[in-house]
């Protein structure tokens, strides 16, 4: 069983160009969140979406950023005009439709973004 | 959310046991404590989580004394692929979702 799948694993961009970060569940999951970490930062929380749904945005930039989990492929994490303070590791979790009594995340390996 | 604090870092050798200590005195009835661990260049992996007295698995134990206010991760015996962040975190546990909130966590690194 495959874990946490993203791609790609480092992009660069110029300012002002478009980034787009992808990330596959792991098999079985529905919850997919994203989260950014900066630089000797810990993680912080960025959107939480199912299939087709966006549940919760609160930690998404107002601007430039959109979020989206469409019925078939991967979730997308789009940005646009990056700027250098986007410049950070971005990780997408999953974790299954039921979460039991534990509500444990599975992570995946990170997509690191440097914007020149 | 209950705000949690721990050590920036420490360090241990080889074949010792590491204890680190996380304080969240504000801590509600139905919050959990849940650790995990980063690698460099890798995603957060859940190692422990518990609710009160002690919790033990194959990777630590999580000791949590009666009044909930802190919680202590016990690595026994760590090696050099130890070495990682290691975060606490705090809060409530549903059936369907919460999102994470790490803190800046407690970077371990263990010598030879």
């Amino acid at each position: 069983n495959a874990g946490v799948m993203q791609n790609p694993r480092h992009l660069v961009r110029r300012r002002g160009q478009e980034a787009r970060l992808r990330c596959s569940p792991m098999k079985g999951h529905s919850h997919v969140y994203w989260y950014r970490q900066l630089p000797e930062e810990g993680l912080k929380f960025m959107v939480y979406l199912q299939k087709e749904n966006i549940i919760d945005e609160s930690g998404m930039p107002k601007e430039r950023f959109s979020a989206e989990f469409p019925k078939e492929g991967p979730s997308i994490l789009r940005i646009q005009q990056v700027v250098r303070g986007d410049s950070a590791a971005y990780f997408c979790a999953s974790s299954p439709i039921e979460g039991g009594t534990y509500n444990e995340q599975f992570f995946g390996p990170g997509t690191r973004l440097t914007v020149l | 959310l209950a705000k949690t604090t721990q050590p920036i870092s420490m360090d241990s050798y080889e074949g010792q046991e590491v204890n680190i200590t996380c304080s969240h005195n504000n801590i509600a009835t139905n919050d959990y404590i849940t650790w995990y661990q980063q690698f460099p260049s890798q995603g957060p992996r859940f190692i422990i989580q518990g609710y009160k007295t002690k919790v033990t698995n194959e990777v630590a134990s999580l000791f949590i004394p009666a009044d909930r206010k802190s919680s202590t991760l016990s690595l026994p015996r760590v090696s050099l692929s130890d070495t990682a962040v290691y975060y606490c975190l705090v809060g409530p546990v549903n059936s369907g979702y919460s999102t994470l909130t790490f803190g800046k966590g407690t970077m371990l690194l263990v010598s030879p």
